[in-house]
């Protein structure tokens, strides 16, 4: 049974700082990798995807690797902004075809302190 | 594009009753997704459709959790009877293909259910 493991659980920082999230899970047959944010009270926003052929995806300030045979990823926030602060969720899509079905890590609860 | 439109936002409910959670997927994407948010288990994937077809109800926890898409923009996830253990947040998703980093992976707002 796939399992998706998030740390850390919460991570404070001060603004400007750049870090980084990380991500494992149990079973290397995925399809893709996801991350996505949530703010308090609200839904989920993708916010990049590997797919298992990819090593990593950048977008903006945010830049994430696949690391498909050790079952680990990670999300590099790079001058971090306190707009920033939210929960980041990874998802892999397990099996071999997109179909769609995500399994969610825990998160980790980002804090950027002004 | 109003996105995914889930309703209610918040339901409150006594323990018995029937709940019925609503959504509305993006008009176009062929696949359909409801998860259950918890504390304890984080997000979990109760079912999903593919054009309007249940694909995997795995996630379901029991006989009391049904749900069914009778057209392509329209969703229903009901629980009947409830239990305040059913309490949690509960988001819709929907996406073209599976989703994909150009067809994307949208979730709703989510409905708040509280069960007493």
């Amino acid at each position: 049974k796939q399992e998706v493991t998030q740390i850390p659980a919460a991570l404070s920082v001060p603004e400007g700082e750049n870090l980084v999230l990380n991500c494992s899970f149990t079973d290397s047959a995925i399809y893709n990798l996801q991350w996505f944010r949530q703010d308090p009270g609200k839904g989920l926003t993708s916010l990049l995807l590997i797919q298992s052929s990819q090593r990593e995806q950048t977008s903006g300030r945010l830049n994430a690797s696949l690391d498909k045979s050790s079952g680990r990823s990670t999300l590099y926030i790079a001058a971090s902004q306190p707009g920033d602060s939210a929960t980041y969720l990874c998802a892999v899509t397990v099996g071999s075809s997109n179909t769609g079905k995500l399994i969610f890590g825990q998160g980790t609860t980002l804090q950027v302190k002004p | 594009d109003a996105g995914v439109i889930q309703s209610p936002r918040h339901e409150v409910t006594e323990m018995g009753q029937e709940v019925t959670l609503r959504c509305k997927p993006i008009s176009g994407h062929d696949y359909l997704f409801w998860y259950r948010q918890t504390m304890m288990r984080g997000l979990e994937l109760l079912i999903y459709f593919n054009n309007n077809v249940p694909i995997d109800d795995s996630g379901m926890p029991e006989d009391r959790f049904s749900a069914k898409m009778p057209n392509a923009s329209f969703s229903t996830l009901k629980i009947q009877p409830s239990e305040p253990r059913d309490s949690a947040v509960y988001f819709c998703a929907s996406s073209l293909g599976g989703g994909s980093r150009l067809r994307g992976y949208t979730f709703g707002s989510g409905t708040r259910l509280t069960v007493v």
